[in-house]
């Protein structure tokens, strides 16, 4: 069994580009939800995604979006960075509505 | 925003000591309430959960306790260890809307060998 993975592991981009992260989830789980953990903080909900739609989403700005794929894999796109999005950000999985949610090791982004 | 709030900030514990980490949450729909270690450079990993039908569960050095009246639940490590040195986040969700964790701020803990 596999556990999450995320690419690219780090990633410095300057304010205004966009970036991609991505996400594969454990295997047989179809549920992936995306944190945002900025240093020294508890992560913080983004959105989830489920059977390729999404599910939730908390207090983010229509500038992070996302997509599911038919896999299950996922992708977050952030547009015209800022210096406040430099932050972890975690992908987690799950299987629907059972309790426990996997987490990869996250992607460090750097916004200069 | 539904709150989770976590105390202490940081915890110096000398080996083989208790070590106490304390969270009350706000809303009383929250039905599942799980802890997780995060080691520098990695990704939380679940270390215990409970639900609010019990008031106290136990795996191996790690307890958490419930008090469902008070809205507080608070994590336990027995025999602290070195190697449990790490940040500890509890977090709080409600199981049927899609288990959307809600986060305290962390406890980062040393462990004094």
């Amino acid at each position: 069994e596999t556990g999450v993975t995320q690419s690219p592991t780090h990633l410095i981009k300057t304010r205004g580009q966009q970036v991609t992260l991505r996400c594969s989830s454990q295997s047989g789980h179809n549920t992936v939800s995306w944190y945002q953990q900025a240093l020294g903080q508890g992560p913080q909900f983004i959105f989830q995604y489920y059977r390729e739609e999404e599910n939730g989403r908390g207090n983010f700005p229509p500038r992070f979006s996302g997509l599911q794929f038919p896999n299950y894999s996922s992708e977050l796109n952030v547009n015209a960075l800022e210096l406040d999005d430099s932050a972890l950000y975690l992908c987690a999985s799950s299987q629907r509505f059972q309790e426990t949610q996997y987490f990869g090791p996250g992607t460090r982004l750097l916004v200069l | 925003q539904q709150q989770v709030k976590q105390s202490p900030q940081s915890l110096i514990v000398q080996k083989g000591g208790i070590s106490i980490i304390n969270c009350a949450y706000e809303n009383t729909a929250f039905d599942y309430f799980p802890w997780y270690q995060q080691f520098p450079g990695k990704g939380p990993a679940l270390l215990i959960a409970i639900r609010p039908d019990v008031s106290e569960k136990k795996e191996g050095r790690f307890t958490i306790s419930f008090n469902k009246s008070a809205k507080q639940f608070s994590l336990h490590i027995m025999d602290s260890q070195p190697g449990d040195s790490a940040t500890y986040f509890c977090a709080a969700s409600r199981r049927l809307y899609g288990n959307k964790l809600v986060f305290g701020a962390g406890t980062i803990l040393r462990v004094k060998s």
